[in-house]
């Protein structure tokens, strides 16, 4: 069984930063593109940063180039989200999920998300 | 960033009824895909690459279209079906949803 567990979301302040992981399970997690997409609370989806297998290409969406950054752990199937320079703007239910966003292969497995609240 | 509009925004409909949500993407693209999200869960995905039914998912979903205009059928809603959907273009960086369509109960 697929399964994609985020952690490490919570309350922070502005300017503040906070690290998401994403723990993998149930499939070779090497082999597969990840993505972050994240939900700001009643709004629609926002697809925020992809990263290849062996993390030699990353890309972002453009409100949080150079604030946030993309990793992975191959050994420990662990993906991460390193964010930092928080505003209001960023709070939502961040998710992980597998595929990289793009081509002909939707994001086919997602994490339950993890919360994210921006607040002084 | 290739906009991406749906419509309706919501429509009220009863279980058995065919429906239609329109997707139209401000430029050309090759692959779309359609989730479904209910209240407090994760989009699963219904449709890759505009038609291709994901592993799983029942017959009475449908996806169609090419270029910039998109639409996802619902043959005959069953009670499990109302839920917002999206589409979502995957054809250039960076991925980009429609805003939803939420189907609700006559």
């Amino acid at each position: 069984e697929v399964r994609l567990v985020e952690s490490g979301g919570g309350l922070v302040q502005p300017g503040g930063s906070l690290r998401l992981s994403c723990e993998v399970s149930g499939y070779t997690f090497s082999s597969f593109w990840m993505s972050w997409v994240r939900q700001a609370p009643g709004k629609g989806l926002e697809w925020v940063a992809n990263i290849k297998q062996d993390g030699s290409e990353k890309n972002y969406v453009d409100s949080v180039k150079g604030r946030f950054t993309i990793s992975r752990d191959n050994a420990k199937n662990s993906l991460f989200l390193e964010m930092s320079t928080l505003s209001a703007e960023d709070t939502a239910v961040y998710f992980c999920a597998r595929g990289p966003g793009v081509g002909y292969y939707a994001m086919d497995f997602w994490g339950q998300g993890s919360t994210v609240t921006v607040s002084s | 960033d290739i906009q991406m509009t749906q419509s309706p925004s919501s429509l009220s409909a009863s279980v058995g009824d065919r429906i239609t949500i329109t997707c139209r993407a401000s430029q050309t693209i090759t692959y779309l895909n359609w989730y479904q999200q209910k209240p407090g869960k994760v989009p699963k995905v219904l449709i890759h690459a505009a038609s291709s039914l994901q592993d799983g998912v029942p017959s009475r979903f449908s996806g169609s279209g090419s270029g910039t205009d998109f639409t996802l059928t619902i043959s005959s809603l069953a009670p499990e079906d109302f839920a917002t959907y999206y589409c979502q273009q995957s054809y250039s960086i960076p991925p980009t949803f429609g805003q939803g369509t939420k189907v609700e109960m006559k």
